[in-house]
C-alpha cells in the first residue's frame, strides 16, 4: 500500500462544479507535487510545493488552484472545468527536491469531467 | 520533444524469463535517474534508482545500468513473475534546472506470459 493516499478515488464533476481533491502523507517530506497523467501516458508535473510554499506553476490554467495547508495535506482545488480535464491525478511526495530522492505517489483520483 | 524515451513501447516475455527495458536520454546534464513501475488503476511505484556518478546499482531482483557515454538507462528484471506485469517509466532529474522537476519517459508496457 502506498504512504501517501489521495482522496477521493474516483470524482465525477459537471463543468461548473468545484470540488477538491486531497493528498495526505506522513512521512515527513517536505515537497510535495500534482501531476497529472492521461491514459497511456507519462505523468505530467503541474504544481510544486517545498516548505509549504509553491515553488513550481507549470503554467496549469487558473481552474486547477493548489492549496498547502501543512507539510502533510495537499489540496487541489477544481472550478470551471473541461473534459478535457479528465484524467487520473497524482499526488507525490518526496524527503527533499526530486533531484535527490525518489517521489513516493498515491494512487491517484481518476476524474471525470461531463 | 520528451527527451527522456524508450526504445520499445511493449515488451512480451515468458514467465522465468529475464526481462531488460531500455531508455534513451538526450541531456547530459541529468544527474539523477528512477524506473517507475506502474500497474492498471495504481500510482508509479518507485523501484530503484541510481546517480550519475555509478554505472549499476542492484535492488531485489532487478539492476539498473546506466551508460553515460551513450545516454542510455536499461532496467533488467531477474526471473519476470506475472505479477511483474505493468507499465515501466524511466525518470529523469536534469542537473541545472529545478531540483523539483522530473521528466517522464513514455513508458514501456510489460506483459508476462504464464
Amino acid at each position: 500500500d502506498t504512504e501517501v493516499t489521495q482522496t477521493p478515488k474516483h470524482l465525477v464533476m459537471g463543468m461548473t462544479n468545484k470540488k477538491s481533491l486531497k493528498c495526505e502523507q506522513h512521512m515527513g517530506h517536505r515537497a510535495m507535487y500534482w501531476y497529472k497523467q492521461k491514459a497511456k501516458k507519462p505523468p505530467e508535473l503541474m504544481f510544486v510545493y517545498s516548505y509549504e510554499k509553491l515553488s513550481i506553476n507549470e503554467s496549469v490554467p487558473s481552474r486547477f488552484s493548489p492549496e498547502c495547508p501543512n507539510s502533510s495535506l495537499l489540496n487541489l482545488h477544481l472550478h470551471a472545468l473541461q473534459p478535457e480535464d479528465s484524467a487520473l491525478y497524482l499526488c507525490a511526495s518526496s524527503q527533499e527536491g526530486g533531484g535527490g530522492s525518489p517521489l513516493h505517489f498515491g494512487n491517484g483520483t481518476r476524474l471525470t469531467v461531463t | 520533444g520528451e527527451s527522456v524515451g524508450l526504445h520499445l513501447p511493449t515488451l512480451s516475455v515468458q514467465e522465468g524469463d529475464n526481462s531488460i527495458i531500455n531508455c534513451a536520454y538526450s541531456n547530459s546534464a541529468s544527474d539523477y535517474f528512477i524506473w517507475y513501475k506502474q500497474e492498471s488503476g495504481k500510482g508509479p511505484q518507485f523501484i530503484i534508482d541510481i546517480r550519475s556518478n555509478m554505472d549499476k546499482r542492484q535492488g531485489q531482483r532487478v539492476t539498473v545500468l546506466l551508460n553515460k557515454t551513450v545516454k542510455h538507462l536499461s532496467l533488467q528484471i531477474a526471473a519476470t513473475q506475472p505479477g511483474d506485469s505493468a507499465v515501466y517509466f524511466c525518470a529523469e532529474n536534469r542537473s541545472g534546472g529545478s531540483n523539483y522537476k522530473l521528466t517522464f519517459g513514455k513508458g514501456t508496457l510489460l506483459t508476462v506470459n504464464p
